[in-house]
């Protein structure tokens, strides 16, 4: 079975720096590019960005480029979001997304 | 925001089909394939569909979708209360670099 678990979501003041993290297990992780998505309050799902199977390419949604960073450990099975320089505006569930499956997400506050 | 537009909301009977339009541009739906998206909300998004009219393993041909030109449409026959949720296409923009998602449709089981 594909899973894909999300985790390092919580409350931050703005300007503040956040990690999340997503493993997954159930699919060729190697052969997958993985996505960010978020979804704010009341609000559609938006693309983050994405990095390609080697890690060696990284795309992002201009409103948090040269914020936020995606890495990712093959090794490992993992994929990281580094979120700096927060905003109010950040406030989301933060969904970890491969094809064969998404995650539940993790909720992301930012607020003073 | 958002470069696809979808209608608000679709509602049927139990039984019926409803369709849903995701207009776009050409250089995204006109250039790149599209996906369309299940999602209830609190529950871990769902793909329904791929390159445009591809089904991955698990879905049920109820499900179907199309592209033509800059517009793609999803079409779900057979409506169970199950399949209320919100829908949403997406795809790569060439021109602005970057993947959308459709404004969102919120499918109503009457």
């Amino acid at each position: 079975d594909v899973q894909v678990v999300e985790s390092g979501g919580g409350l931050v003041q703005p300007g503040g720096s956040l990690r999340l993290s997503c493993t997954a297990s159930g699919f060729t992780f190697t052969s997958s590019y993985m996505t960010w998505v978020r979804q704010a309050p009341g609000k559609g799902l938006q693309w983050v960005g994405s990095v390609n199977e080697q890690g060696s390419e990284k795309f992002y949604v201009a409103s948090v480029k040269g914020r936020f960073t995606i890495s990712r450990d093959n090794a490992q099975n993992s994929v990281y979001l580094q979120m700096d320089r927060l905003r109010v505006e950040d406030t989301a569930v933060y969904y970890c997304a491969s094809d064969p499956g998404w995650g539940q997400g993790t909720l992301v506050t930012v607020s003073s | 925001q958002s470069v696809l537009t979808q209608p608000p909301s679709v509602s049927a009977a139990p039984g019926q089909k409803v369709t849903i339009s995701c207009s776009g541009s050409s250089s995204n739906i006109g250039k790149n394939d599209v996906a369309w998206y299940q999602h209830l909300p609190g529950t871990a998004p769902q793909r329904l569909i791929y390159d445009n009219n591809k089904r991955p393993s698990g879905i049920p041909a109820r499900f179907s979708a199309s592209r033509s030109g800059t517009s793609a449409t999803l079409g779900i026959t057979g409506l169970q209360t199950g399949d209320e949720a919100d829908y949403y296409c997406g795809t790569w923009d060439s021109r602005l670099n970057a993947y959308f998602f459709g404004t969102g449709t919120q499918v109503t089981v009457l």
